[in-house]
């Protein structure tokens, strides 16, 4: 089951803040969090476990709400290297590795 | 540089044909995951190879196979291809299943 992002886009000014959310239908063990720029391949941002505390990167941080079954990733102060598109990927069994399903993605656009 | 590497980088091809993209994961990484982005799709997990062993199997068409070799290369064999089976095609690699997964550069695949 595809996990779902919101918004589907987002068009910020630099030094804004905008909060992206990936919400599963089912138990997760971990989420996983993307930047894809275009024409590029996939680059990680961070991973939160399930019971695990929320991460930090540069600027963008990320939670995981375990009863909503639901990660939200903030980007805070953004600046205009932030732009691409955010993908998280999601893992139901820790048994079953890294069978990662991602969401549809998140665009967004930092403008100066 | 994520340490995976990929090749071909771009692959031109007609439909019904056959190719095979190889993917070198990062040293000392056991594990690759294999991963098909389309527009229409989006980022889809292929299949999941651990040490020679397969693990894991997700939205793979059986004209498509895959494995992994002793010195822990991988190469994903495409058959019979349809101009449906254009995409990005990535590789990643990781040390173990809790681990971050590092994406390679991409081969792009156009089947004319």
């Amino acid at each position: 089951q595809q996990p779902v992002q919101s918004p589907q886009a987002v068009i910020l000014r630099e030094g804004e803040d905008a909060v992206i959310n990936c919400s599963s239908s089912k138990a997760l063990y971990s989420v996983h969090w993307y930047r894809q720029k275009h024409g590029e391949a996939p680059v990680f941002l961070m991973i939160l476990l399930k019971g695990g505390e929320q991460k930090g990167h540069e600027k963008i941080s990320a939670s995981f709400n375990e009863k909503k079954q639901q990660s939200s990733l903030y980007l805070t102060a953004s600046q205009l290297s932030y732009s691409g598109t955010y993908f998280c990927g999601t893992d139901l069994l820790k048994a079953a590795g890294n069978k990662l399903t991602f969401g549809g993605g998140t665009r967004v656009l930092v403008k100066p | 540089d994520s340490g995976v590497t990929q090749t071909p980088k771009h692959l031109i091809t007609a439909t019904g044909q056959r190719v095979t993209l190889r993917c070198s994961p990062r040293s000392g990484d056991l594990s690759v995951y294999w991963y098909q982005q389309s527009l229409d799709q989006g980022l889809q997990f292929l299949i999941h190879y651990y040490n020679g062993e397969e693990r894991a199997k997700g939205n793979i068409l059986e004209r498509f196979s895959a494995q992994q070799f002793p010195d822990l290369h991988s190469e994903l064999n495409l058959s019979s291809l349809e101009l449906g089976d254009s995409a990005l095609y990535f590789c990643a690699s990781t040390r173990d299943s809790t681990d971050t997964q590092y994406f390679g550069p991409g081969t792009r695949l156009t089947v004319l």
